[in-house]
């Protein structure tokens, strides 16, 4: 069964850096993943694709902070010089037959 | 520009019926499908249907299955959601999203939403 699986919570420093993660269900490790940013009150945003080799598509005006990595059955979310408007809700979602699912989120405090 | 305007959201009663609608523009509609995704107060995003392009496919979360009917007119750049025997547990934002293929895929760009409230 396809199940995308995120950490409920996250926390780094202004300035610093932080890795998000998306874990794929076994036997799923092939998937690609989308990246979604929500910040309060506000609606959902694509921040971009992921695929399972690494490389990734980023949606328009993404800033460079924001980058995407894979290895075997992780994809992951990389925001570098955080800001405090980076404080928000990150989704992964993906796809299959039949399917869109979203993983639980991952609310990221900036300290 | 992308924009998805949805409309319909309201307060309906438990089981009653509620149909939205999603006004698409800025880019070629007919080529890509478009997913409607809720989000419960409080809660995570949750995938509800999908509609392929040219609207020949359609896919369903179980939670909705038989009571929901997505559907579109690609002459009117419009989404449609259709929500019948609608449950308390239906309450939530309702948003359109674009999706980046013709089939499902990742979804690249969403509307604002619209509330929809089921209470007595």
């Amino acid at each position: 069964q396809l199940v995308l699986t995120q950490p409920p919570s996250a926390s780094a420093s202004l300035g610093a850096s932080v890795k998000l993660s998306c874990t794929l269900s076994s036997g799923h490790s092939s998937y690609a993943i989308a990246w979604h940013q929500q910040q309060p009150e506000s609606g959902p945003r694509y921040l971009m694709k992921v695929n399972s080799d690494g490389t990734h598509i980023k949606g328009d005006g993404i800033p460079d902070r924001f980058s995407g990595s894979s290895f075997g059955a992780e994809r992951y979310l990389t925001i570098s010089s955080l800001q405090s408007g980076d404080e928000a809700d990150y989704y992964c979602q993906t796809w299959g037959t039949g399917i869109v699912l979203f993983g639980g989120g991952t609310k990221l405090t900036v300290l | 520009e992308v924009l998805l305007l949805e409309s319909g959201g309201g307060l309906v009663q438990p089981g009653g019926s509620l149909g939205l609608s999603c006004a698409a523009s800025g880019f070629t509609f007919s080529f890509y499908a478009m997913t409607w995704v809720r989000q419960a107060p409080g809660k995570g995003l949750v995938w509800v249907s999908t509609i392929s392009g040219g609207g020949g496919s359609t896919d369903y979360a179980d939670s909705v299955k038989g009571r929901f009917t997505i559907s579109r007119d690609n002459s009117k750049n419009t989404l449609y959601l259709q929500m019948s025997s609608l449950r308390v547990e239906d309450t939530a934002v309702y948003y359109c999203v674009k999706g980046t293929l013709a089939a499902a895929g990742p979804l690249d760009f969403w509307g604002q939403g619209t509330l929809v409230t089921v209470s007595s």
